[in-house]
């Protein structure tokens, strides 16, 4: 079946610093990746997707691209700002309309 | 465009109560699905409806759980006889009937506590 896996959380860092949030994937088919984030107090939010192998997805300067050979779609941001500390959760879809989602991974930067 | 709304926000009740959830999804998306999140979990699915039909349930919704889109616009999510273990929150999410990948839009979930 379709499984997702992050990073454990919290990741903990200074403003402008380098983010990687690791997601690794395991499916049956092609399926397209996303990540969604949840803001303190708010619903899920679609951040980036990617819809075929090479694909980078982009968005509020989050980046993240799409690696069959190594099933991985890791989230990356250049330079963090306090305004970014969320839940971040990695997530799937094949066939099934339904998304699998990981288990979210929670970062905290400091000013 | 309002986005997903979902009503109660938050719902307590007894262990052996019934409660129902409403989520009216942006309009005109054809497809609702319904996801249930516990503590520090990612959201799992549970059910699906594209327009007024229930295309597809988990195996995590039991014969206690029970899901309705009667005219294909919002839909209800009934558990009965309540039990500890359905403390969680309920998302909706609905997204439009378009050819390929499609973005499913959440809504801000209904968090039941169950005493």
């Amino acid at each position: 079946g379709n499984s997702v896996t992050q990073m454990e959380g919290p990741v903990t860092l200074s403003e402008e610093a380098f983010l990687t949030i690791n997601c690794t994937y395991t499916a049956t088919g092609y399926p397209s990746l996303f990540w969604y984030v949840q803001y303190p107090g708010e619903g899920l939010q679609l951040l980036l997707k990617a819809t075929k192998a090479d694909d980078k997805g982009s968005n509020k300067g989050f980046e993240a691209t799409y690696r069959k050979e190594t099933t991985s779609f890791h989230l990356e941001k250049g330079s963090v700002q306090v305004s970014d500390s969320a839940v971040y959760f990695c997530a799937l879809r094949t066939g099934r309309r339904a998304l699998t989602f990981g288990s979210g991974t929670r970062l905290q930067v400091q000013p | 465009d309002t986005g997903v709304s979902q009503n109660p926000r938050h719902k307590i009740t007894k262990r052996g109560q019934n409660v129902t959830f409403r989520c009216d999804p942006i309009s005109e998306h054809n497809r609702l699905y319904w996801y249930r999140q516990t503590l520090g979990q990612g959201p799992e699915f549970l059910t699906y409806f594209q327009n007024e039909a229930q295309l597809e349930k988990s195996r995590l919704l039991s014969d206690r759980f029970s899901a309705e889109r009667p005219k294909g616009s919002f839909s209800t999510l009934e558990i009965q006889r309540t039990e500890q273990g359905d403390s969680a929150m309920y998302l909706c999410a609905s997204s439009p009937l378009a050819g390929g990948p499609d973005t499913q839009y959440f809504g801000p979930g209904t968090r039941l506590t169950v005493l």
